[in-house]
């Protein structure tokens, strides 16, 4: 069974950094491109980031370039993001979500980690 | 960037009913189209990918069409458990984009 489970979250104020993870199990993790989706509350879907199964590959949204960092670490079957420089329109759930490469779709996603951004 | 527009943004349907919706991509992308559900407090979940191949699992009552531009989401019988948000996505460039989603409510 693949599981995807989000950690990391929490309050943080305007500046502020965090760091979220991402422990993957179920799959062959290095084989897999992975990537997080957040939600603001009530709102849609917005891809933040992705990264290919060796790192070779790393792709941003333009609204997180140059504060978010996309990294795993296959032999731990995981999964980060290091958001600094945090701001309020970056409160949202993240999600950790896999990537299935060969239908190139979101095939698994986690329950999701919150952070809010406030002073 | 490659916007992803769907319709309507809401809709009330009854049990049994058929629904459509739309999504409408600002290029053309082939067919690296993407739907999803989401029900409340819950991970969004893959119910087609490639356009209109059914994702394992989900069932047949849900279809995908469309190929360039314009594609379709079709909910032949509606079910209980299909009242929830679809969101549609494009996969054929970054940044990855999704459509701001579709409520589907019970009338």
């Amino acid at each position: 069974e693949v599981q995807l489970l989000e950690s990391g979250g929490g309050l943080a104020q305007p500046g502020w950094s965090l760091r979220l993870s991402c422990a993957a199990s179920g799959f062959t993790f290095d084989d897999s491109g992975m990537h997080w989706v957040r939600q603001a509350p009530g709102k849609g879907l917005e891809w933040v980031s992705g990264i290919s199964w060796n790192s070779g590959n790393i792709e941003y949204a333009d609204s997180v370039k140059g504060r978010f960092t996309i990294s795993r670490d296959n032999a731990k079957n995981s999964l980060f993001l290091q958001m600094n420089s945090l701001r309020a329109d970056d409160t949202a759930l993240y999600y950790c979500v896999k990537e299935n490469d060969y239908t190139e779709s979101f095939d698994f996603w986690g329950q999701g980690t919150l952070v809010s951004v406030s002073s | 960037d490659i916007q992803m527009t769907q319709s309507p943004s809401s809709l009330s349907a009854s049990v049994g009913d058929r629904v459509t919706i739309t999504c409408r991509a600002s290029q053309t992308i082939s067919t690296y189209l993407n739907w999803y559900q989401q029900k409340p407090g819950k991970a969004p979940e893959l119910l087609i990918y490639a356009a209109s191949n059914l994702q394992s699992g989900v069932p047949s009552r849900f279809s995908g069409s469309g190929s360039g531009a314009d594609f379709t989401l079709t909910i032949s019988s509606l079910q209980p458990e299909d009242f929830a948000t679809y969101y549609c996505q494009q996969r054929y460039s970054t940044p990855l984009t999704f459509g701001g989603g579709t409520k589907v409510e019970i009338k």
